[in-house]
Protein backbone atom coordinates (compact mmCIF):
# COMPACT_ATOMS: atom_id res chain seq x y z
CA UNK A 1 0.00 0.00 0.00
CA UNK A 2 1.68 3.40 -0.89
CA UNK A 3 -0.90 5.73 0.99
CA UNK A 4 -0.31 7.90 4.03
CA UNK A 5 0.61 6.12 6.60
CA UNK A 6 0.30 6.93 10.56
CA UNK A 7 1.49 5.38 13.74
CA UNK A 8 0.15 5.06 16.43
CA UNK A 9 -3.10 4.81 15.00
CA UNK A 10 -4.61 4.69 19.06
CA UNK A 11 -2.72 6.50 21.67
CA UNK A 12 -3.97 7.08 25.21
CA UNK A 13 -1.78 8.98 27.66
CA UNK A 14 -2.13 10.37 30.82
CA UNK A 15 -2.02 14.29 31.62
CA UNK A 16 1.57 15.86 31.66
CA UNK A 17 2.89 13.51 29.27
CA UNK A 18 4.18 13.98 26.17
CA UNK A 19 3.24 12.25 22.54
CA UNK A 20 4.52 11.83 19.40
CA UNK A 21 3.08 10.84 15.90
CA UNK A 22 4.43 9.72 12.83
CA UNK A 23 2.63 10.45 9.25
CA UNK A 24 4.59 8.43 6.17
CA UNK A 25 3.33 10.57 3.11
CA UNK A 26 2.83 9.26 -0.73
CA UNK A 27 6.55 9.27 -1.65
CA UNK A 28 6.81 11.60 -4.07
CA UNK A 29 4.49 13.85 -3.15
CA UNK A 30 7.05 16.99 -1.51
CA UNK A 31 3.35 18.80 0.68
CA UNK A 32 2.70 17.15 3.65
CA UNK A 33 0.09 18.76 5.96
CA UNK A 34 -1.61 18.34 9.87
CA UNK A 35 -5.19 18.52 10.63
CA UNK A 36 -7.07 18.17 14.07
CA UNK A 37 -10.30 16.88 14.28
CA UNK A 38 -12.80 16.77 17.12
CA UNK A 39 -16.22 14.37 17.57
CA UNK A 40 -18.25 15.44 14.45
CA UNK A 41 -16.46 18.44 13.43
CA UNK A 42 -14.84 19.22 10.04
CA UNK A 43 -10.70 19.00 10.01
CA UNK A 44 -8.98 21.95 11.72
CA UNK A 45 -5.81 23.02 9.98
CA UNK A 46 -2.33 22.80 12.12
CA UNK A 47 0.60 23.34 10.15
CA UNK A 48 2.14 22.68 6.71
CA UNK A 49 5.31 21.34 5.21
CA UNK A 50 6.26 21.75 1.59
CA UNK A 51 9.17 19.37 1.49
CA UNK A 52 11.35 20.06 4.57
CA UNK A 53 10.15 23.30 5.02
CA UNK A 54 7.14 24.26 7.42
CA UNK A 55 5.78 26.97 5.80
CA UNK A 56 2.25 27.51 8.04
CA UNK A 57 1.25 27.30 11.66
CA UNK A 58 -2.01 27.69 12.94
CA UNK A 59 -3.17 29.72 16.11
CA UNK A 60 -4.25 26.33 16.99
CA UNK A 61 -0.83 24.92 17.70
CA UNK A 62 0.38 26.24 20.84
CA UNK A 63 3.88 26.10 21.60
CA UNK A 64 3.64 22.78 23.17
CA UNK A 65 2.74 21.41 20.03
CA UNK A 66 5.74 21.01 17.49
CA UNK A 67 6.21 19.50 13.98
CA UNK A 68 9.26 18.16 11.86
CA UNK A 69 10.19 16.97 8.75
CA UNK A 70 13.88 16.86 9.30
CA UNK A 71 14.54 15.36 5.59
CA UNK A 72 11.15 16.36 3.46
CA UNK A 73 10.00 12.58 3.74
CA UNK A 74 8.16 11.44 6.80
CA UNK A 75 7.30 13.80 10.07
CA UNK A 76 6.73 13.85 13.50
CA UNK A 77 3.99 15.72 15.48
CA UNK A 78 5.06 16.14 19.23
CA UNK A 79 2.37 17.43 22.04
CA UNK A 80 4.26 17.96 25.59
CA UNK A 81 2.44 18.13 28.43
CA UNK A 82 -0.72 16.87 27.08
CA UNK A 83 -3.97 18.52 28.16
CA UNK A 84 -7.40 16.58 28.49
CA UNK A 85 -8.68 19.49 25.67
CA UNK A 86 -5.78 17.84 23.47
CA UNK A 87 -8.36 14.53 22.70
CA UNK A 88 -8.71 14.22 19.23
CA UNK A 89 -7.92 12.59 16.03
CA UNK A 90 -4.95 13.74 14.32
CA UNK A 91 -4.50 13.50 10.22
CA UNK A 92 -1.90 13.65 8.38
CA UNK A 93 -2.28 14.60 4.52
CA UNK A 94 -0.02 14.78 1.45
CA UNK A 95 -0.22 16.47 -1.97
CA UNK A 96 2.01 16.29 -5.27
CA UNK A 97 0.72 20.13 -6.35
CA UNK A 98 -1.01 23.28 -5.36
CA UNK A 99 -4.50 22.55 -6.78
CA UNK A 100 -5.18 19.08 -6.07
CA UNK A 101 -6.67 16.90 -3.57
CA UNK A 102 -5.33 15.98 -0.51
CA UNK A 103 -4.41 12.52 0.03
CA UNK A 104 -5.35 11.22 4.14
CA UNK A 105 -3.83 8.90 6.07
CA UNK A 106 -6.45 6.68 8.87
CA UNK A 107 -5.35 9.30 11.42
CA UNK A 108 -4.19 8.76 15.09
CA UNK A 109 -6.40 9.25 17.78
CA UNK A 110 -5.40 10.54 20.85
CA UNK A 111 -7.18 10.15 24.59
CA UNK A 112 -5.45 11.91 27.15
CA UNK A 113 -7.11 10.83 31.16
CA UNK B 1 -10.99 34.63 4.01
CA UNK B 2 -12.28 31.43 1.95
CA UNK B 3 -14.65 29.59 3.44
CA UNK B 4 -16.87 26.78 2.87
CA UNK B 5 -20.64 26.25 4.12
CA UNK B 6 -22.42 23.06 4.62
CA UNK B 7 -26.38 24.08 5.71
CA UNK B 8 -27.52 20.83 6.55
CA UNK B 9 -26.01 18.94 9.67
CA UNK B 10 -27.81 15.78 8.58
CA UNK B 11 -29.43 14.80 5.48
CA UNK B 12 -31.96 11.72 5.37
CA UNK B 13 -32.69 9.58 2.56
CA UNK B 14 -34.49 6.72 1.52
CA UNK B 15 -32.37 3.60 -0.81
CA UNK B 16 -32.85 3.88 -4.52
CA UNK B 17 -33.52 7.57 -4.16
CA UNK B 18 -31.13 10.49 -4.84
CA UNK B 19 -29.80 12.36 -2.97
CA UNK B 20 -28.31 16.35 -2.55
CA UNK B 21 -25.63 17.31 -0.24
CA UNK B 22 -25.25 21.41 -0.18
CA UNK B 23 -22.02 23.40 -0.03
CA UNK B 24 -21.58 27.14 -0.83
CA UNK B 25 -18.31 28.22 -1.07
CA UNK B 26 -16.83 32.56 -0.85
CA UNK B 27 -13.50 32.41 -2.21
CA UNK B 28 -11.60 35.43 -3.67
CA UNK B 29 -10.50 34.37 -7.49
CA UNK B 30 -11.34 30.97 -8.43
CA UNK B 31 -12.52 28.38 -6.50
CA UNK B 32 -10.72 25.12 -5.98
CA UNK B 33 -13.59 22.73 -4.26
CA UNK B 34 -13.44 19.30 -2.91
CA UNK B 35 -15.82 16.51 -1.79
CA UNK B 36 -14.93 13.92 0.83
CA UNK B 37 -16.29 11.30 2.66
CA UNK B 38 -15.39 9.96 6.05
CA UNK B 39 -16.66 6.43 8.02
CA UNK B 40 -16.45 6.22 11.32
CA UNK B 41 -12.54 6.02 12.90
CA UNK B 42 -11.59 6.38 9.53
CA UNK B 43 -9.49 8.83 7.75
CA UNK B 44 -10.68 11.20 4.71
CA UNK B 45 -11.59 9.86 1.55
CA UNK B 46 -11.43 11.65 -1.53
CA UNK B 47 -14.61 11.96 -3.95
CA UNK B 48 -14.19 14.19 -6.32
CA UNK B 49 -12.97 17.98 -7.35
CA UNK B 50 -13.80 21.41 -9.03
CA UNK B 51 -10.75 22.86 -10.52
CA UNK B 52 -11.58 24.29 -13.97
CA UNK B 53 -13.76 23.10 -16.94
CA UNK B 54 -17.18 21.10 -17.45
CA UNK B 55 -19.57 22.21 -14.39
CA UNK B 56 -21.03 19.26 -13.43
CA UNK B 57 -17.63 16.79 -12.05
CA UNK B 58 -17.79 12.63 -12.01
CA UNK B 59 -16.22 11.22 -9.02
CA UNK B 60 -15.84 7.69 -7.06
CA UNK B 61 -18.52 5.51 -5.95
CA UNK B 62 -20.99 6.77 -8.59
CA UNK B 63 -21.30 10.40 -7.22
CA UNK B 64 -21.34 14.09 -9.09
CA UNK B 65 -21.11 17.31 -8.02
CA UNK B 66 -22.26 20.63 -9.66
CA UNK B 67 -20.38 23.46 -9.52
CA UNK B 68 -22.46 26.88 -10.14
CA UNK B 69 -20.48 29.98 -9.92
CA UNK B 70 -24.23 32.22 -10.14
CA UNK B 71 -25.10 30.44 -6.77
CA UNK B 72 -21.28 30.12 -5.69
CA UNK B 73 -22.84 26.32 -5.32
CA UNK B 74 -21.34 23.13 -5.16
CA UNK B 75 -23.28 20.46 -3.99
CA UNK B 76 -22.71 16.73 -4.04
CA UNK B 77 -25.32 14.39 -5.66
CA UNK B 78 -26.10 11.00 -6.42
CA UNK B 79 -28.90 9.58 -8.58
CA UNK B 80 -29.68 6.42 -6.26
CA UNK B 81 -28.56 6.36 -2.94
CA UNK B 82 -27.25 2.86 -1.10
CA UNK B 83 -27.06 1.74 2.19
CA UNK B 84 -23.34 1.94 2.40
CA UNK B 85 -23.20 5.84 1.39
CA UNK B 86 -24.00 6.33 5.19
CA UNK B 87 -21.32 8.35 6.57
CA UNK B 88 -20.06 11.72 7.02
CA UNK B 89 -19.66 14.16 3.94
CA UNK B 90 -17.25 17.37 4.19
CA UNK B 91 -16.61 19.91 1.80
CA UNK B 92 -13.52 21.81 1.08
CA UNK B 93 -12.13 24.35 -0.52
CA UNK B 94 -8.26 24.91 -1.59
CA UNK B 95 -7.26 28.19 -0.03
CA UNK B 96 -4.89 29.71 -2.98
CA UNK B 97 -2.71 32.19 -0.37
CA UNK B 98 -1.67 28.95 2.17
CA UNK B 99 -1.98 26.24 -0.14
CA UNK B 100 -4.16 24.68 2.63
CA UNK B 101 -7.63 22.65 2.75
CA UNK B 102 -10.59 24.65 4.52
CA UNK B 103 -13.24 22.39 5.51
CA UNK B 104 -16.62 22.92 6.06
CA UNK B 105 -18.35 21.93 8.92
CA UNK B 106 -19.54 18.03 7.72
CA UNK B 107 -23.01 16.65 6.49
CA UNK B 108 -23.70 13.49 8.34
CA UNK B 109 -25.83 11.27 5.72
CA UNK B 110 -27.92 8.51 6.65
CA UNK B 111 -29.79 6.08 3.63
CA UNK B 112 -32.52 3.96 5.45
CA UNK B 113 -33.85 0.88 3.54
Amino acid sequence: DTGVSQDPRHKITKRGQNVTFRCDPISEHNRLYWYRQTLGQGPEFLTYFQNEAQLEKSRLLSDRFSAERPKGSFSTLEIQRTEQGDSAMYLCASSSDRVGELFFGEGSRLTVL
Amino acid sequence: AQSVAQPEDQVKVAEGNPLTVKCTYSVSGNPYLFWYVQYPNRGLQFLLKYITGDNLVKGSYGFEAEFNKSQTSFHLKKPSALVSDSALYFCAVRDMNTDKLIFGTGTRLQVFP
